[in-house]
């Protein structure tokens, strides 16, 4: 248990549908991270906010639209998405974003599968 | 962007061997992170280094932030079946930049 959940675990969705995918940090921190992670290729950032402000965008397509209605909830809205979009989501939390405080802490995950 | 060179790739050991596993980047990283994940679950951090030449230990783990500051290795002694897993190493240079990851080591231990 990192203090960081994530919901749900499993999502199967079609392209035309609209989802959401859902994360809670219990540890008091004020940055929060969405990564992608596909096969044999290495963690992608796709978005960072710090104190509920997105501060980076990683060319992310807009089908994947983050919101962060606070410090503790970091929301990925999903819409129109491709079967290429199928992987695992992993949300992280840090309690900064410089120096020993922005050691990230991750979420289980969300396995999705874009049908 | 910053690269980092993870090697090797996947690890088969017998149970009770040593491991060694390294994360090499071209340019200059401030902070090294070494993180382990296991089948359907995010990754959980090991161990962190801040500062050249900082050796680290976590139980069996080792880990150590090369002096050129363009290197970091992690070292598990006498593994057993639990150490299964995909290790991931990572890390943040200067300024405003993010985590960089390695591609992970695949260890696979056969009793």
């Amino acid at each position: 248990e990192t203090g960081v959940t994530q919901t749900p675990r499993h999502l199967v969705m079609g392209m035309t549908n609209k989802k959401s995918l859902k994360c809670e940090q219990h540890l008091g921190h004020n940055a929060m991270y969405w990564y992608k992670q596909s096969a044999k290729k290495p963690l992608e950032l796709m978005f960072v906010y710090n104190f509920k402000e997105q501060t980076e965008n990683n060319s992310v397509p807009s089908r994947f639209s983050p919101e962060c209605p606070n410090s503790s909830h970091l929301f990925l809205h999903l819409h129109t998405l491709q079967p290429e979009d199928s992987a695992l989501y992993l949300c992280a939390s840090s309690q900064g974003l410089a120096g020993v405080t922005d050691t990230q802490y991750f979420g289980p995950g969300t396995r999705l599968t874009v049908l | 962007g910053q690269q980092l060179n993870q090697s090797p790739q996947s690890m088969f050991i017998q149970e009770g061997e040593d491991v060694s596993m390294n994360c090499t980047s071209s340019s200059i990283f401030n902070t090294w992170l070494w993180y382990k994940q296991d089948p359907g679950e995010g990754p959980v951090l090991l161990i962190a280094l801040y500062k050249a030449g900082e050796l680290t230990s976590n139980g069996r783990l080792t880990a150590q932030f090369g002096i050129t500051r363009k290197d970091s290795f992690l070292n598990i002694s006498a593994s057993i079946p639990s150490d299964v897993g995909i290790y991931f190493c990572a890390g943040r240079g200067g300024g405003a930049d993010g985590l960089t990851f390695g591609k992970g080591t695949h260890l696979i231990i056969q009793p």
